[in-house]
């Protein structure tokens, strides 16, 4: 139990175009997502938190317009890079926390490494 | 604001000896701690966790950790490692339900043949 996973795993994408990741919980609902970025040998960065039916709150830094975060249902979250381009080039963790769960636990999604050429 | 320090990046051990790896939390409440490990080009895998039970904490593959509330550490120990324990190992803290987890720089381990 407790799967979340993540599509693409990976995308190719040409600069100026918008990539959207999505972040779905399998087998339980997900009152709060998380969504991190972690760049090549370094360690998770949190970009930004939602909360199912409300706007995402994003950590200082974090361009609310260039990364466009949804969380419409319990089961799915979605991040979108709009205007991507190559320094957006990351690899972009999802994870998941539930009410029904151990309300302390948060589950990860396997990533999408994403690309901009 | 809470966080963790996770002493050298990298950690080389021989096949068989003693895994240590070193982190160290601030947090102005108790906090619950975490150990994840990541293999390459995959997400991260839960190893075990500390949350106010017994400070001893057992995980999987045979890691465990001791919280050490008067020396603020966690650090992750194996009595043996083995070629598949070489992956990054991150620790995280949380002091509450309501906030995310905040992860350390990770710690790459190497095992040497």
């Amino acid at each position: 139990g407790a799967v979340v996973s993540q599509h693409p795993s990976w995308v190719i994408c040409k600069s100026g175009t918008s990539v959207k990741i999505e972040c779905r919980s399998l087998d339980f609902q997900a009152t709060t997502m998380f969504w991190y970025r972690q760049f090549p040998k370094q360690s998770l960065m949190l970009m930004a938190t939602s909360n199912e039916g409300s706007k995402a709150t994003y950590e200082q830094g974090v361009e609310k317009d260039k990364f466009l975060i949804n969380h419409a249902s319990l089961t799915l979250s979605t991040l979108t890079v709009t205007s991507a381009h190559p320094e957006d080039s990351s690899f972009y963790i999802c994870s998941a926390r539930s009410t029904g769960r151990t309300p302390y636990e948060q589950y990860f999604g396997p990533g999408t490494r994403l690309t901009v050429t | 604001a809470q966080s963790v320090t996770q002493l050298g990046s990298h950690v080389s051990v021989s096949e068989g000896a003693l895994v240590l790896l070193r982190c160290n939390y601030s947090s102005s409440v108790p906090p619950y701690l975490f150990w994840y490990v990541q293999y390459p080009n995959q997400g991260l895998q839960l190893l075990l966790k500390y949350t106010s039970a017994a400070t001893l904490v057992k995980g999987i593959n045979g890691f465990e950790a001791e919280f050490k509330k008067s020396e603020t550490s966690f650090h992750l120990t194996k009595p043996s490692a083995h070629m598949s324990d070489a992956a990054e190992y991150f620790c995280a803290v949380r002091v509450s339900g309501n906030t995310p987890l905040v992860f350390g720089k990770g710690t790459r381990l190497s095992v040497i043949a």
